[in-house]
């Protein structure tokens, strides 16, 4: 067990729905930071929060937006789904802002749009 | 344009065989970090390198960081089956504070 914690770990929905992913950082750890990885992207950073606060953007699509809230837990929300969003999600979180220290990452949610 | 490229992109190999994979890139990197993963889990960090030249090692593993901090290799000694997994390099480019940018991996299969 990392320390941090993803919900769900499945989840099947159809095309044009909306889907919310959860995440608990470690103890402790203030940056969240969200990835996509598919087959044949790798890991793709799409989103990163810091204390509450949105520090950094990657490859993140407008129908995807995320969120940290006062307690630190993390939501990505994913809306009009289509099927080239399948893919597993990962959270990560560190303790400092400093991206060069090392993430710990969750087990992830796979998603399937079908 | 993947900015880190690792090769090869698969391996498989017998168990006691030594390898090495390697991850390049034609930037440079303020640091380097290694991940393993296995299947259904997340990634998991096993070194981070900093120093140009630098060379680190966990048990079987040895990390080296290339003089000019544009690439890095992973030398595994005597692979034994639970080295199995997709192995990760990712960096963070040199003079940014930018985030950490993930290669495709190399698929490590290694057969008893």
């Amino acid at each position: 067990d990392s320390g941090v914690t993803q919900t769900p770990k499945h989840l099947i929905t159809a095309t044009g729905q909306r889907v919310t992913l959860r995440c608990s950082p470690r103890s402790g750890d203030l940056s969240v930071y969200w990835y996509q990885q598919s087959l044949d992207q790798g890991l793709q950073f799409l989103i990163q929060y810091y204390n509450g606060e949105e520090r950094a953007k990657g490859n993140i699509l407008e129908r995807f937006s995320a969120q940290q809230f006062p307690d630190l837990h993390s939501e990505l929300n994913l809306s009009s789904l289509e099927l080239g969003d399948s893919a597993l999600y990962f959270c990560a979180s560190s303790v400092v802002e400093h991206r060069g220290r090392g993430y710990t990452f969750g087990s992830g949610t796979r998603l399937t749009v079908v | 344009t993947q900015l880190l490229e690792q090769s090869p992109q698969f391996l498989s190999i017998q168990e006691g065989e030594n390898l090495t994979v390697y991850c390049n890139s034609s930037s440079v990197f303020s640091s380097l970090q290694w991940y393993r993963q296995e299947p259904g889990e997340g990634p998991v960090l096993l070194v981070t390198v900093v120093t140009g030249g630098e060379v680190k090692k966990l048990k079987r593993l040895t990390f080296q960081f290339g003089d000019a901090r544009k690439d890095s290799s992973l030398h595994i000694t005597a692979a034994q089956t639970g080295d199995t997994g997709l192995y990760l390099c990712a960096g963070v480019l040199g003079g940014s504070q930018g985030n950490l940018i993930f290669g495709k991996g190399t698929k490590l299969s290694v057969k008893p």
